[in-house]
């Protein structure tokens, strides 16, 4: 498998900052995508990015696959992003996702 | 639809019961994925079907963890003797190819083994 390693583990902002995450991979992946976990446990999947620049709303991502990262960014931070942020990497080899343990993200009015 | 259901939300279970968790993946999709979230949020991946055929079931405690997708019925994966460590919540996710194009979970059914 892979281990995925993502920073930082925990994210205090005030409303209306801006964020940046980062997820790092041990090997290089087929498939990398992004989740958001609420407070309610719900997840949704924000990006699949397996390289380049996706932007939606004010949210966007980046994945440098050739050096094994990917970055979220967040803009002008609201309390409805508070929740835990999740990358995954995919192999074709492995045939599953291999989750990142998670940026816990708090953002306060 | 276009939403993954899983069924029951909340399921206790008294240790050494049974426990059957359900999973209806959006329609079109051939994929169904079964991860296990313990504390700290660790995703554990279980199990992975190709419509009714297991796709990969490396991650599946065989010996007491079974899972299956059956044509027009919704998938299920049921712990026989559950132990205290199965507490977590176990999350299905359906797509449309492995690769994980339209990768959508469901909203998660979180076990409590007592």
């Amino acid at each position: 498998g892979i281990q995925v390693e993502q920073s930082p583990p925990d994210l205090i902002l005030q409303e209306g900052a801006n964020s940046t995450l980062r997820c790092n991979f041990s090997d290089s992946v087929n498939n990398l995508q992004w989740f958001h976990q609420n407070p309610w446990g719900q997840l949704i999947n924000l990006f699949y990015i397996p390289s380049g620049t996706k932007q939606n709303g004010r949210l966007s991502a980046t994945t440098v696959a050739t050096e094994r990262y990917s970055l979220l960014y967040i803009s002008s931070s609201q309390t409805t992003d508070s929740g835990v942020y999740f990358c995954a990497g995919l192999i074709y080899n492995f045939n599953k996702f291999y989750f990142g343990s998670g940026t816990k993200l708090n953002v306060k009015p | 639809g276009e939403e993954v259901a899983q069924t029951p939300k909340h399921l206790v279970r008294g240790e050494g019961q049974k426990a059957k968790l359900y999973c209806a993946p959006i329609k079109g999709h051939s994929y169904v994925f079964w991860y296990q979230q313990v504390l700290k949020n660790e995703f554990k991946f279980l199990i992975s079907f190709q419509n009714e055929n297991v796709f990969d079931e490396t991650g599946m405690p065989k010996e007491r963890f079974s899972a299956k997708c059956l044509p027009n019925s919704p998938c299920s994966l049921e712990i026989q003797a559950t132990k205290l460590e199965d507490s977590a919540v176990y999350f299905c996710a359906s797509s449309q190819s492995w690769q994980g194009v339209g990768y959508t979970f469901g909203s998660g059914t979180r076990l409590t083994v007592v």
